[in-house]
């Protein structure tokens, strides 16, 4: 059974258009993880929630934003998405050294 | 700042070699690595870790070494299968710091 899921697996939006990417576990891992992947590339985190912590990466723009309402679930959403934030964009969790990923939402901006 | 990186961007093995996989990283006060294999189209899946306590752990056909002098921690793939090829990411995940920091990836490519 998939421990982290992620929906949907793709979605289209248009230049500007806002949109949100959602991500839920089953595991109920303390910490959730946002990574932007684009294609060729490594996984670059964005933010982290340890609890209701938020943790924002220095260089995440500020167009990204996350909710997480409870343990369970994570959203992150993108204000104005711009044809440069079309990506892989990753859910992962972690307890201890017990990290998981979810399978991905690509993205395409029109 | 911190970096992990990898030497090589592609490595192709023929099927049944051994494979070795580099990574360099920058933060002598990592304490945590894992190594993930991504394929095309899927998330990275977790293939094996190592702490800085260690030199050497092995697994089912994969092996990691760290050397810490040097900074640097190598996968060994042994009998490389078509199965193998993916993209394989070091990541430092400093146990202190609840982050990954990932390194640029190696695509593995496996002819039979």
């Amino acid at each position: 059974d998939a421990m982290v899921i992620q929906n949907p697996r793709y979605q289209v939006t248009q230049f500007g258009k806002p949109v949100t990417l959602s991500c839920s576990q089953t595991l109920n891992h303390n910490v959730m993880y946002w990574y932007q992947q684009k294609s060729s590339q490594a996984p670059k985190l964005l933010f982290h929630y340890y609890d209701k912590d938020f943790n924002n990466e220095a260089d995440t723009p500020d167009n990204f934003q996350s909710r997480r309402p409870n343990t369970s679930f994570c959203f992150l959403d993108i204000r104005s998405p711009g044809l440069g934030d079309a990506a892989m964009y990753l859910c992962a969790t972690r307890s201890g050294d017990e990290q998981y990923f979810g399978p991905g939402t690509r993205l395409t901006v029109t | 700042g911190e970096s992990v990186g990898l030497h090589l961007p592609t490595l192709s093995v023929q099927e049944g070699d051994n494979s070795i996989i580099n990574c360099a990283y920058s933060n002598s006060a990592s304490d945590y690595f894992i190594w993930y294999k991504q394929e095309s189209g899927k998330g990275p899946q977790f293939i094996i870790d190592i702490r800085s306590n260690m030199d050497k752990r092995q697994g089912q056909r994969v092996t990691v070494l760290l050397n810490k002098t040097v900074k640097h921690l190598s996968l060994q793939i042994a009998a490389t299968q078509p199965g193998d090829s993916a993209v394989y990411f070091c990541a430092d995940a400093n146990t202190g710091f609840q982050k990954l920091v990932f390194g640029t990836g190696t695509r593995l490519l496996v002819s039979p």
